[in-house]
């Protein structure tokens, strides 16, 4: 089954502390993978993308196929990171093109 | 540009009623998403429209959810009879898949929160 695995629905740190969110999945597929975030009170949006090997706002992601994860990092977290980040699969089935989230995690950083 | 809009952006009802939330893509988007977010979840996948072909209902959860979408514009999501655990947040967002798929972005609308009693 095709499936997103973010094992922490709460992550609390420091400012100036490094940060990692964990996402795992699961696809028989070659894997397209994206991180999403939604500030408070503003719209769900693309932070990055794995094809991409881009680094946004300090964080990167790499594609761990071996362990089949795709871990959000940042070696210096700000209080303006603080949001909810959702980890997603691109899932093709059929000529249909879909993305599977995970659950989310809330991302706290403290002054 | 716009972005994706979705109306209304609240909606309480009562139980056994109908509602329709609506969509705009952004304009020229071939693609349109509907999902589904209950409170402490994560998004999950309802419908996708791309184009003219035949709509993607895989992730609707039961036959009283429908979905229209006419042409590359607006599309209406339906929930009939509604009951108390269909309240939730209900996000749309819009692509364009001129570009090769793994660069499609998913551009999301506000949501509409909708509220079963």
């Amino acid at each position: 089954a095709q499936r997103v695995t973010q094992p922490e629905k709460l992550l609390s740190v420091f400012k100036g502390a490094p940060v990692e969110l964990k996402c795992n999945y699961s696809y028989s597929g070659s894997p397209e993978l994206f991180w999403y975030v939604q500030y408070s009170r503003q719209r769900l949006q693309l932070l990055l993308r794995h094809i991409s090997r881009e680094s946004i706002k300090g964080f990167t992601a790499d594609l761990n196929k071996g362990e089949t994860s795709f871990h959000l990092k940042k070696p210096f977290a700000q209080e303006e990171d603080s949001a909810m980040y959702y980890c997603a699969l691109t899932i093709y089935q059929g000529g249909s093109e879909k993305l599977v989230f995970g659950k989310g995690t809330k991302l706290t950083v403290n002054p | 540009g716009a972005g994706v809009s979705q109306s209304p952006s609240n909606k309480v009802t009562e139980k056994g009623k109908d509602v329709e939330l609506r969509c705009d893509p952004i304009s020229g988007h071939t693609a349109l998403y509907w999902y589904r977010q209950r409170l402490g979840q994560g998004l999950e996948f309802l419908i996708y429209f791309q184009g003219n072909s035949a709509p993607d209902k895989s992730g609707l959860p039961s036959d009283r959810f429908s979905a229209e979408r006419t042409g590359e514009s607006v599309s209406t999501l339906t929930i009939q009879r509604t009951q108390q655990e269909d309240s939730a947040v209900y996000l749309c967002a819009s692509s364009s898949t001129i570009q090769s798929p793994s660069d499609n972005e998913q551009f999301f609308g506000p949501g509409t929160r909708l509220t079963v009693l």
